[in-house]
């Protein structure tokens, strides 16, 4: 069965430092998230992408956080520089986008800063 | 986004039936959904139903959702111990099919 991978799985990394997460969604899936999950909330949405096109990042915090997925189909979330606030659950998701309701997710990667 | 509220704690004893429940405010959700979440592992998919429903059944899984109140109910039947896990609630509209999530309900079930 397809997965959404991402990589890695966990980073720790001293604040200040730059960071950088992977996401490759299911083959073929035209829509991707990227959610942040504090340690006892919900998952937040950070930014989506239609294709390679950013559909929604107004909760991104772009003084620090970019987001790219140059040919459509994997993606990258950056931090530079890391703050302890950041550490958090970092999970990545996917839907087809023609219509079918499901987003699957991949098993995250978990972010500490020190 | 607007709220989803659920209770954060709920333990029953395995066997038993564990209802889960979750209000939210946005009247323009068109789909609410039930994910679960294991230790350290990400979201997993349990069902989700859309708003012109009031029920829908998957195996042990009941879903209720009441419109009128903004309520959403998962029922699960003879509960087990790998049960044990977070449950989320999220709305979603029609545009962008970006999720609202709960902040959780922590699922603990006993021997």
């Amino acid at each position: 069965e397809a997965e959404v991978a991402q990589s890695p799985r966990y980073k720790i990394t001293e604040k200040s430092q730059a960071v950088a997460f992977w996401c490759d969604p299911i083959s073929g899936h035209a829509t991707l998230y990227w959610y942040r999950q504090i340690l006892g909330q919900g998952p937040e949405l950070l930014v989506q992408f239609q294709d390679e096109s950013v559909v929604d990042d107004s909760q991104l915090p772009k003084d620090r956080f970019s987001a790219e997925r140059l040919k459509g189909v994997d993606s990258t979330l950056k931090i530079q520089p890391a703050e302890l606030g950041d550490s958090a659950m970092y999970l990545c998701a996917s839907n087809p986008g023609t219509g079918d309701r499901e987003q699957y997710f991949g098993p995250g990667t978990r972010l500490t800063v020190t | 986004g607007e709220d989803v509220e659920q209770s954060l704690f709920l333990s029953v004893r395995e066997g038993d039936s564990s209802v889960i429940n979750c209000t939210y405010t946005d009247s323009s959700s068109t789909y609410l959904y039930w994910y679960k979440q294991e230790p350290g592992a990400g979201l997993q998919l349990l069902t989700y139903i859309f708003s012109n429903m009031d029920m829908k059944q998957d195996q042990r899984l009941t879903v209720l959702l009441n419109k009128k109140d903004k309520h959403l109910s998962l029922r699960i039947a003879d509960t087990q111990t790998g049960d044990s896990a977070i449950y989320f609630c999220a709305e979603g509209s029609n545009s962008g099919y970006a999720l609202n999530f709960g902040k959780g309900t922590s699922l603990l079930v006993t021997p």
